[in-house]
């Protein structure tokens, strides 16, 4: 499985844009990317995931370059409560293979 | 969305006992589940994968004896430690994943976790 490098922490202030970006440099052909949330003594929670271009949803917008050994999930206008680990995971679309998850990104948002 | 569910969410118990925690999934079939261990600011550690009607695969460094798995229906999978110490307290969650692949990549739900306090 393709292995993740993330910044270890990031500061933001709040109604800031967030742009957290991952590496992947041996992400396989049939790779996503995959990206979660977690809060502390929770279990993680899906934000957004894609395999090529730009995806966005309610919540975060994520960005893929054409040689997909990157990405950027960008969070607008984060608020408090966007403080969490968010993790960048990557792997094939088979149910039997289990995300294996990086150090992650510790993301805190100050008033 | 998919929900898997994890119980309980925390428990206590004695040095020396035997502590069990379910794992189902609530509206899908999940062939696999997977269980990971999360140590305090660390990062969530694949200990093994859960395979309906099978036997678990293990992680390497993670005793087979000690944490036992039993995937016994397509919906259910459960996680027993054996024989509790301190050192075993930590937070479990478990994952499955959908056992039919609806082409949007790998999807997977994670239970809410269970805090696990050895005393």
């Amino acid at each position: 499985l393709a292995k993740t490098t993330q910044p270890i922490s990031m500061d933001s202030y709040e109604g800031q844009e967030v742009n957290i970006t991952c590496s992947h440099n041996n992400i396989a052909t049939n790779d996503y990317i995959t990206w979660y949330q977690q809060f502390p003594s929770q279990g993680p929670r899906f934000i957004i995931q894609g395999y090529k271009t730009k995806v966005t949803n309610e919540v975060a917008s994520l960005f893929i370059p054409a040689d997909r050994k990157s990405s950027t999930l960008s969070l607008p206008r984060v608020s408090l409560s966007d403080t969490a680990v968010y993790y960048c995971l990557v792997g094939p679309s088979s149910g039997n293979t289990p995300l294996v998850f990086g150090k992650g990104t510790r993301l805190s948002v100050i008033a | 969305g998919a929900v898997v569910s994890q119980h309980p969410s925390w428990v206590i118990c004695k040095s020396g006992t035997s502590v069990k925690i379910e794992c189902r999934s609530l509206d899908f079939q999940a062939t696999t589940m997977f269980w990971y261990r999360q140590f305090p600011k660390q990062s969530l550690m694949l200990m093994a994968t859960s395979n309906e009607g099978s036997k678990a695969t293990y992680e390497q460094g993670v005793e087979k004896d000690k944490f036992l798995i039993n995937h016994a229906s397509l919906t259910l999978s459960t996680l027993t430690v054996t024989s509790a110490h301190p050192e075993d307290s930590s937070f479990y969650i478990c994952s499955a994943r959908p056992t039919r692949d609806r082409g949007r990549g790998p999807e997977a739900f994670f239970g809410q976790g269970t805090r696990l306090t050895v005393v």
